[in-house]
């Protein structure tokens, strides 16, 4: 069964301290992808990873950093996070350019 | 700029009737094109993707149509049902390129009973 996941799903944080998302996948996908998703913004590109330790800056990387040590997890870091990097995070994978599978999102709220 | 973009931020459509999304682009590059549909507090998932060889891809109640010389491509639900009430997202990506999409900003689609 073709899967992404997220951890966590939910997660309150208050400005300044670090957040760690943590995104995995069973399908062996040599790309990977962060977005984040605010209302009438559609998804953002943040980093795209095409394999172990290729990552890649998206649209918008500003803020955050990712990590991609194995082809199944990739993560994505805040280091000290702002109050506008309240959001909904998503994490996909793609073979190539093919469907792009997404995780069910990440709740984030830096108060 | 917006190089991918759903001019309708959202669009209500009676059950039984076509629902006709659009989406522009602006980069002569792309040649992949796909909706993508979201319910709340769910992930995107792919509905439908065409590549820019094709004008037109069927699949059930989905059509796309692909216009390269209008930059537009658009997604026809017919027979719309309540369950199709949904966020519909369109990307645009270029083959060899990057294996980045480029999303829209949704429209909101509700098919009213």
């Amino acid at each position: 069964d073709m899967k992404v996941t997220q951890m966590p799903r939910y997660l309150i944080k208050r400005m300044g301290e670090n957040v760690l998302l943590e995104c995995g996948q069973d399908m062996s996908h040599e790309t990977m992808y962060w977005y984040r998703q605010d209302p009438g913004l559609g998804l953002q590109l943040i980093y795209i990873s095409y394999d172990v330790d290729s990552n890649s800056e998206g649209d918008i990387p500003k803020g955050y950093r990712v990590s991609r040590k194995k082809r199944e997890h990739f993560s994505l870091i805040l280091d000290s996070a702002k109050t506008n990097q309240t959001s909904v995070y998503f994490c996909a994978s793609s073979f190539h350019q093919d469907t792009q599978y997404f995780g069910p999102g990440t709740r984030l709220l830096v108060l | 700029g917006q190089q991918v973009k759903q001019s309708s931020p959202s669009l209500t459509v009676q059950e039984g009737g076509i629902s006709i999304l659009n989406c522009d682009y602006e980069n002569d590059m792309f040649d992949y094109f796909a909706w993508y549909k979201k319910y709340p507090d769910n992930s995107p998932t792919l509905l439908i993707s065409v590549r820019s060889n094709v004008d037109k891809r069927e699949d059930g109640r989905l059509t796309v149509f692909l216009n390269k010389s209008g930059k537009h491509f658009s997604l026809h639900i017919t027979a719309s049902q309540p369950e199709d009430t949904a966020v519909y997202l369109c990307a645009a990506g270029a083959q060899g390129g990057s294996a980045k999409l480029i999303f829209g900003e949704g429209t909101k689609l509700t098919v009213s009973s």
